[in-house]
């Protein structure tokens, strides 16, 4: 079985300053990592994956987010947020002959002016 | 062009009615997934079909029953309305079954059962 935890429920922040959204997962099998972003009142859209290879995954509007295996964790972070990424944020695993993902059960970024 | 579409995007309700929710994917996609989101924002995974078969059918009550007609097409019919199931369903597709392939989601259906 998989399980996703997600340890903030809720992250207030000020415009341009630095984020970081906990994930921590449990997984018997090699996993599949994803952060998919939920904006108000919509359905969810893919942020980053980590499938395999390079640690350190990139979205192209500079979130980014590394797989950690030791700790079990794959936490996002950004450098300078905006108000435009107020949103709900999920992280997911999914891995081995799994066909489903396990969604954590989101944090809410809440960018201030 | 809308990749992912459901209707209605709003469904109010009374209970013991029963409804359908449609869902309609333009990507070519093989494989469709049903969620549920409830008021918490928690989201869990109903059914999959890949290619018409269902590959994923989560512990949900008999009343939930998928349909799909096609491998474009993923219907959620609910019979016996509750006050629990007042939530929002998305529908969602990815090219393959496997959880290393992008869902594509929906814009959701919210429900509501009076």
């Amino acid at each position: 079985a998989q399980s996703v935890t997600q340890l903030d429920s809720q992250v207030p922040v000020f415009e341009e300053a630095p984020v970081e959204l906990r994930c921590n997962y449990s997984s018997s099998v090699s996993v599949y990592l994803f952060w998919y972003v939920q904006y108000p009142n919509q359905g969810l859209q893919l942020l980053l994956k980590y499938l395999s290879g390079s640690t350190l995954v990139e979205s192209i509007n500079g979130f980014e987010a590394e797989f950690n295996k030791s700790q079990t964790s794959f936490h996002l972070r950004k450098p300078s947020v905006h108000i435009s990424d107020t949103a709900e944020y999920f992280c997911a695993v999914g891995g081995g002959s799994n066909y489903k993902l396990t969604f954590g059960k989101g944090t809410l970024l809440t960018v201030n002016p | 062009d809308t990749a992912v579409s459901q209707t209605p995007k709003y469904l109010v309700t009374q209970m013991g009615n029963d409804k359908s929710i449609k869902c309609e994917q333009n990507l070519g996609h093989d494989t469709m997934y049903w969620y549920k989101q409830d008021s918490k924002k928690f989201l869990k995974i109903m059914f999959s079909y890949n290619n018409k078969e269902l590959i994923i059918n989560e512990t949900v009550p008999n009343r939930f029953s998928p349909k799909s007609p096609d491998k474009a097409h993923l219907n959620l019919h609910i019979n016996s309305l509750e006050l629990g199931d007042s939530a929002v369903y998305f529908c969602a597709s990815s090219q393959a079954p496997g959880s290393s392939y992008e869902q594509y989601f929906g814009p959701g259906t919210r429900l509501t059962v009076t």
